[in-house]
């Protein structure tokens, strides 16, 4: 059984950073890509960027509003996927979530997302 | 990016009839389209893929239909379990997610 599980949420204040973590288990972790996104209060779902397997470098794409202040990285040995969050700002509090592709090997993410993990809440606040 | 837009934001429905969502993507993206499901406190529940496929052990009365810019989300009788929040995700890099629609009792 695929399981993600995501940690490291918590209160921090703005300007600060913060390093979330997703721990995998039930399969071969460097065989996939792994994606984060997240969800404000109340609203709807952002996407925030990837990590491509070992075999095709681990390249990363993010989304426009985290470029440049996410950085997603991932050890294979742990089985875990990273996200690093600098420069934070109040508009980054969510509760964000880590994906697995649905297909391994693949260099392009399918698009789609089966398995999600539970969630960790960032809460960015002076 | 490509924005996705759905409709209606709200829909009032009673057990046992149908919804019908729709989702129209601001460019064509093929049928490079998913469906979600979402509960209060809970991640996202993938629900449909590649337009019209259904996920794994999603009951046969979701389906999906649509190609380009135009998508449907369709359950055929409403189950008790089926009230929720449904978003459509394109996945053209940027994925982007449509505003939901809240399928609520009436």
């Amino acid at each position: 059984e695929v399981q993600l599980v995501e940690s490291g949420g918590g209160l921090v204040k703005p300007g600060r950073s913060l390093r979330l973590s997703c721990t995998a288990s039930g399969f071969t972790f460097g065989d996939y890509a792994m994606s984060w996104f997240r969800q404000s209060p109340g609203k709807g779902l952002e996407w925030v960027g990837f990590i491509r397997r070992k075999g095709y470098g681990e390249t990363t794409e993010y989304a426009a509003s985290v470029k440049g202040r996410f950085t997603i990285s991932r050890d294979d040995s742990k089985s875990i996927a990273y996200l690093q969050m600098n420069s934070l700002k109040t508009e980054d509090t969510a509760v964000y979530y880590c994906s697995r592709d649905p297909k391994p090997f693949d260099y392009d993410p399918s698009g789609y997302y089966q398995d999600w993990g539970q969630g960790t809440l960032v809460t960015v606040s002076s | 990016e490509i924005v996705l837009t759905q409709s209606p934001a709200t829909l009032s429905l009673s057990p046992r009839e149908r919804a019908t969502l729709s989702c129209r993507a601001s460019q064509s993206v093929g049928s490079y389209v998913a469906w979600y499901q979402q509960k209060p406190g809970q991640a996202p529940k993938l629900l449909i893929y590649g337009a019209s496929n259904r996920a794994t052990g999603i009951p046969a009365r979701f389906s999906g239909s649509g190609s380009e810019t135009d998508f449907t989300l369709t359950i055929s009788s409403l189950e008790p379990e089926d009230f929720a929040v449904y978003y459509c995700q394109q996945g053209s890099n940027p994925l982007t997610f449509g505003g939901g629609t809240k399928v609520e009792i009436k």
